[in-house]
């Protein structure tokens, strides 16, 4: 199972741009990279998947070097309602997935 | 379409009391996991179903924590008895997830069920 890390917490503030960092060093050849957000007092919610290069949602990037042993999750222009936890996960090889979740990126955003 | 349902919201007990959570998950999903989540801390996962059988339970405390998913559908997961350290939140989500086939790995959170023992 590939072991992630990301910095335990990240300040910005409104209007900018914010990337977030995930470090997957072991990352098996079959394994995609999910990134999942978390409000206070709500369950994990799925933002956005890739295997490789960058994938492009409505709501956020996800840049994967050819190494494919990081990720950086890319928010344009922050809001407050921004401000959640959020967690990088890497896994699906195999055709077995036992998703586990680190302790994620705190995001607080500024006014 | 409706989310996955948890319930109850709420629940506040004295230690060595029971308790059980329930969980409805999305029609048709094959994989429920049962998470818990300790404050300030990532979700923990603790058992997962695929339809009604078992995938992996290894973080599960099975001298007092139990679950099961009769029919491949709805799941409970019961304490028993609880300790003060069980005090968290217990997360269910479901993903159209089969073993061995191409899928998203895209997992649906319910709102939980927030456990304070006493």
């Amino acid at each position: 199972l590939a072991k992630t890390t990301q910095p335990i917490s990240m300040d910005s503030y409104e209007g900018q741009e914010v990337n977030i960092t995930c470090s997957h060093n072991n990352i098996a050849t079959n394994d995609y990279i999910t990134w999942y957000q978390q409000f206070p007092s709500q369950g994990p919610r799925f933002i956005i998947q890739g295997y490789k290069t960058k994938v492009t949602n409505e709501v956020a990037s996800l840049f994967i070097p050819a190494d494919r042993k990081s990720s950086t999750l890319s928010l344009p222009r922050v809001s407050l309602s921004d401000t959640a936890v959020y967690y990088c996960l890497v896994g699906l090889s195999g055709g077995s997935y036992i998703p586990t979740f680190g302790r994620g990126t705190s995001l607080i955003v500024h006014p | 379409e409706a989310g996955v349902a948890q319930s109850p919201r709420y629940k506040i007990i004295e230690k060595r009391q029971s308790v059980a959570f329930w969980c409805n998950p999305i029609s048709g999903h094959a994989t429920l996991y049962w998470y818990q989540q300790i404050l300030g801390q990532g979700p923990k996962l603790l058992i997962q179903f695929q339809n009604n059988g078992v995938v992996d339970d290894s973080q599960l405390p099975k001298d007092r924590f139990s679950a099961e998913r009769l029919k491949g559908v709805d799941s409970t997961l019961k304490i028993q008895p609880a300790k003060l350290e069980d005090s968290a939140v217990y997360l269910c989500a479901s993903s159209p997830m089969l073993l061995g086939l191409a899928n998203t790995g895209e997992l649906f959170f319910g709102e939980g069920s927030r456990l304070t023992v006493l």
